[in-house]
């Protein structure tokens, strides 16, 4: 119950392309759902994060949609650029005492010119 | 304060050798988390502090790991006996209280021979 599921594994977008990841959970008490971007040698740094109260949000070129009934939640980079080449993380946390997050096990998207 | 700095960047060892690694966080950051992520996975929560305080330790920190944090400033993870299963990335990360924002170092890479 504790688990984010997170979809695909890889990801080949042509430079210009949508990139779309997908993430599932079962814990109805999560209720923060950040992504995370992480280059290689580099740690995870934080992209854009969402709420179950709103169901879609959007940063520039991120958007993060949110369906709380399927307990599911995307990521959706638009125009992707080579330099979005990177893995991407998932992750959710209940946020109450204490935030740590339960990330998914990772998105290696690869973005081509 | 540029952001979390992690010391060393990397770490080989032998089989058995006891082994520290050091977290400075941001300095107004009252909250620091250790994860460990092995490759191709995402980062695994293993315990957390508020201050000086260590609020919770998850079950994959063994007996063979500590963890401080003196003075609610920087940490340290310790590995006793370290096993090749130990070999990961070991990330630290802080945040304001309640912010629900990380911000993660770039990690110290252990590998055990």
């Amino acid at each position: 119950q504790q688990q984010v599921k997170q979809s695909p594994q890889s990801l080949i977008v042509q430079k210009g392309g949508i990139s779309i990841i997908n993430c599932a959970y079962e814990n109805t008490a999560f209720d923060y759902f950040p992504w995370y971007q992480q280059f290689p040698g580099k740690g995870p740094a934080l992209l854009i994060a969402i709420r179950p109260d709103v169901s879609e949000k959007k940063e520039g070129r991120f958007t993060i949609s949110f369906n709380k009934s399927a307990k599911q939640f995307s990521l959706h980079i638009m125009d992707s650029q080579p330099g979005d080449s990177a893995t991407y993380f998932c992750a959710a946390s209940t946020g109450y005492n204490t935030d740590k997050l339960i990330f998914g096990t990772g998105t290696r998207l690869q973005v081509f010119p | 304060d540029t952001g979390v700095s992690q010391d060393p960047r990397h770490k080989i060892t032998k089989r058995g050798q006891n082994v520290t690694f050091r977290c400075d966080p941001i300095s107004e950051h009252n909250r620091l988390y250790w994860y460990r992520q092995t490759l191709g996975q995402g980062p695994e929560f293993l315990t957390y502090f508020q201050n000086e305080a260590q609020l919770e330790k998850s079950r994959l920190l063994s007996d063979r790991f500590s963890a401080e944090r003196p003075k609610g400033s920087f940490s340290t993870l310790e590995i006793q006996r370290t096993e090749q299963g130990d070999s990961a990335m070991y990330l630290c990360a802080s945040s304001l209280e309640v912010s629900y924002g990380y911000t993660f170092g770039s990690g110290t890479r252990l590998t055990v021979v």
